[in-house]
């Protein structure tokens, strides 16, 4: 396996689910993050962590759980979502450089998430 | 406050012709810049970026251009190809950030 990989590429859950999407990066990054693309809107950040500490959570409902084990697996977890949450989730992971910041993120296929 | 932005949402080009995408941003701060390409229900690909170092980059048929005085870096693709069909968004950083800042997307067409 090579580069950011999701799991599951496609999700169904009910109101009432409990469910957890997967991210796992193979590029040896220190950062990774969580993106959600709704219909027709740009890409919204959703958490940063880097060196699996959290460090940006952008006014995310807490429905929106993440945690992050190790710099190379991201989890989501979600629970009690509603319909308007149905949209592609995003995985991404970089390369923080201390004093110079970000590299470019390397993206994953994404979860396509429909909550009915 | 949207510090990148993507002006055209759509943009038509023939086969075989310069496509130009565009984008222009307010943060002065902002020292890198970068161009991703993405497919329908997949993740955004990166293409090429560019230092503030530097005001041309180019690589293959793709080549970017920033313009620091005008706060605007455009995406130029030449000769477009059918397979170039895809939303294209730019994203930009700060010296010593975490995340890159993304612009809505411009949604490219190329025309056989």
């Amino acid at each position: 396996e090579t580069g950011v990989t999701q799991t599951p590429r496609h999700l169904v859950m009910g109101m009432t689910n409990k469910k957890s999407l997967k991210c796992e990066q193979h590029l040896g990054h220190n950062a990774m993050y969580w993106y959600k693309q709704s219909a027709k809107k740009p890409l919204e950040l959703m958490f940063v962590y880097n060196f699996k500490e959290q460090t940006e959570n952008n006014s995310v409902p807490s429905r929106f759980s993440p945690e992050c084990p190790n710099s190379s697996h991201l989890f989501l977890h979600l629970h009690t979502l509603q319909p308007e949450d149905s949209a592609l989730y995003l995985c991404a992971s970089s390369h923080i450089f201390a004093h110079y910041g970000v590299s470019e993120a390397f993206f994953g296929q994404g979860t396509r998430l429909t909550v009915v | 406050d949207q510090q990148v932005k993507q002006n055209s949402p759509s943009l038509s080009v023939q086969e075989g012709r310069i496509s130009i995408l565009n984008c222009d941003y307010t943060n002065s701060m902002f020292d890198y810049f970068l161009w991703y390409k993405k497919y329908p229900a997949e993740g955004p690909t990166f293409l090429i970026s560019i230092s503030s170092i530097k005001d041309k980059n180019e690589d293959g048929r793709f080549t970017v251009f920033l313009n620091k005085s005008a706060k605007h870096l455009s995406l130029h693709i030449v000769p477009s190809q059918p397979g170039d069909s895809a939303v294209y968004f730019c994203a930009a950083s700060e010296e010593g950030a975490q995340k890159l800042v993304f612009g809505q997307g411009t949604r490219l067409t190329i025309n056989p």
